[in-house]
């Protein structure tokens, strides 16, 4: 398997513009996660799916936020309007449900610069 | 939610000498306890984890231990080289939720 696959892997912007970040996950992983990483606040979870569904969005930052899960191979990120405080590494990590089998794969990382 | 704190955050050591580094967790339900290695650039990696049924787990030059009571667990590098020097990050997982330590930045001096 390749892995998890994010794109892309780097953006540069304009405060203001609409960005979208994805995210492919391992195949067979029903559980998908975003994360934030800042070097002020570490690593944030930003929110988490199982089987392609919301559980968890307590920590995405505004209504400027939203991710999508619309089918089992394929996640977004959006933020609309971007600011420069949006400036950070995004990660998204995959695994396998439930609290026994624990590890997360992550992606490479979105590197995300708002000018 | 799960709360996890760890220190130090940065942690400075010689080439062969040992590390520790802990983290306290607030939710008693949580079961799993994953150690992530991220180098400069570069993605987290899990390096070891242990689950709340074990007390203790080894690795070649790292182990972990778990002390559910006190709800705190330490990670250990024996004889650090220069190749260990990474930002470490503890996680505690209940079920899905999973959530990180704030990071320690290890340095090991040559």
């Amino acid at each position: 398997d390749a892995g998890v696959i994010q794109s892309p892997r780097h953006e540069v912007t304009e405060m203001g513009q609409e960005v979208t970040l994805r995210c492919k996950p391992i195949s067979g992983h029903n559980s998908l996660f975003w994360y934030r990483q800042t070097m002020m606040r570490g690593l944030e979870l930003l929110i988490y799916f199982n089987n392609n569904v919301p559980i968890d969005d307590s920590g995405m930052p505004e209504d400027r936020f939203s991710a999508k899960m619309p089918n089992a191979s394929f996640s977004t990120l959006k933020i609309q309007p971007s600011e420069p405080r949006d400036s950070a590494v995004y990660f998204c990590a995959s695994s396998r449900q439930g609290g026994n089998t624990g590890e997360l794969f992550f992606g490479e990382g979105s590197r995300l610069t708002v000018l | 939610g799960e709360n996890v704190e760890q220190h130090p955050s940065t942690l400075s050591v010689q080439e062969g000498d040992s590390a520790v580094i802990k983290c306290t967790y607030s939710d008693s339900a949580s079961n799993y306890f994953p150690w992530y290695k991220q180098e400069l650039g570069k993605r987290p990696q899990l390096i070891i984890d242990i689950r709340s049924n074990v007390g203790e787990k080894k690795d070649q030059r790292i182990a972990v231990t778990l002390n559910k009571t006190a709800k705190h667990f330490s990670l250990h590098i024996t004889e650090t080289q220069p190749e260990d020097s990474a930002v470490y990050f503890c996680a505690a997982r209940n079920n899905n939720d999973m959530r990180f330590g704030a990071g320690t930045r290890l340095t090991v001096k040559p």
